[in-house]
């Protein structure tokens, strides 16, 4: 069964230093997304894309963030410089347009730990 | 505005017990889908149910149902003789119909079923 796929599954980086996040939607898919979840806390939305741009995004997605799918696979999460709030679970999804359409399919999630 | 409410925090039960999660809801939108997900301790996010808004029939899956209630914004689920792999957190979670619209989750219900 076709899934969400994302690298690497844990980061650990020194705040200010730069991550990229990966994300390998599922391939029929053209809705995608990232959310985060601060450790104990609930799954938040970051930011959702189609078409080759940001559909929307929400207050936490400040300039420090960026997406971008630079090939027909890739989906990626760019964190300029890391700041140690930015620790958290990031999980990419993403949904098609037909059929099952309204359901968004997760992946397995990257840790990300500023230090 | 859109909410989703999970008043229980943290529930335990003993395996076998039915246990019954909580969830309630707040949206403007006249159309819209509710999900379940379920968070074991290896952090991934598993799908369990989508609903939509014109839907409100009782939905049943082995040993997991769905109550959906319009008219006290509501949708319980309950899981029937609980097992011990049932731990894990419970997300419920409200979208929009729109395009590309994001999840809006609620703080989730962490359930313990002990042996």
């Amino acid at each position: 069964e076709p899934e969400v796929t994302q690298t690497p599954s844990h980061q650990v980086t020194q705040m200010g230093q730069e991550v990229i996040l990966r994300c390998v939607p599922i391939s029929n898919h053209l809705y995608f997304y990232w959310y985060r979840q601060i450790l104990g806390q609930k799954v938040e939305f970051l930011v959702s894309f189609y078409n080759n741009e940001i559909s929307e995004k929400s207050e936490i997605f400040d300039d420090q963030f960026s997406v971008e799918r630079p090939d027909g696979s890739n989906f990626t999460l760019k964190i300029r410089s890391t700041k140690l709030e930015d620790s958290a679970m990031y999980f990419c999804a993403s949904r098609t347009t037909t059929g099952d359409g309204e359901t968004q399919y997760f992946g397995p999630g990257t840790r990300l730990l500023v230090l | 505005a859109q909410k989703v409410t999970q008043a229980q925090t943290e529930i335990s039960v003993v395996e076998k017990e039915d246990v019954t999660l909580d969830c309630v809801y707040e949206t403007r939108d006249t159309t819209y889908y509710l999900f379940w997900y379920k968070q074991p301790p290896s952090g991934e996010l598993v799908f369990l149910i989508r609903r939509n808004s014109f839907d409100e029939q009782n939905e049943i899956s082995g040993r997991y149902s769905w109550n959906f209630q319009k008219s006290t914004s509501s949708f319980n689920f309950t899981i029937t003789a609980s097992q011990v792999v049932d731990s894990a957190v419970y997300f419920c979670a409200l979208s929009s119909m729109n395009r590309d619209d994001k999840i809006i989750f609620g703080k989730g219900t962490r359930l313990h079923i002990l042996p």
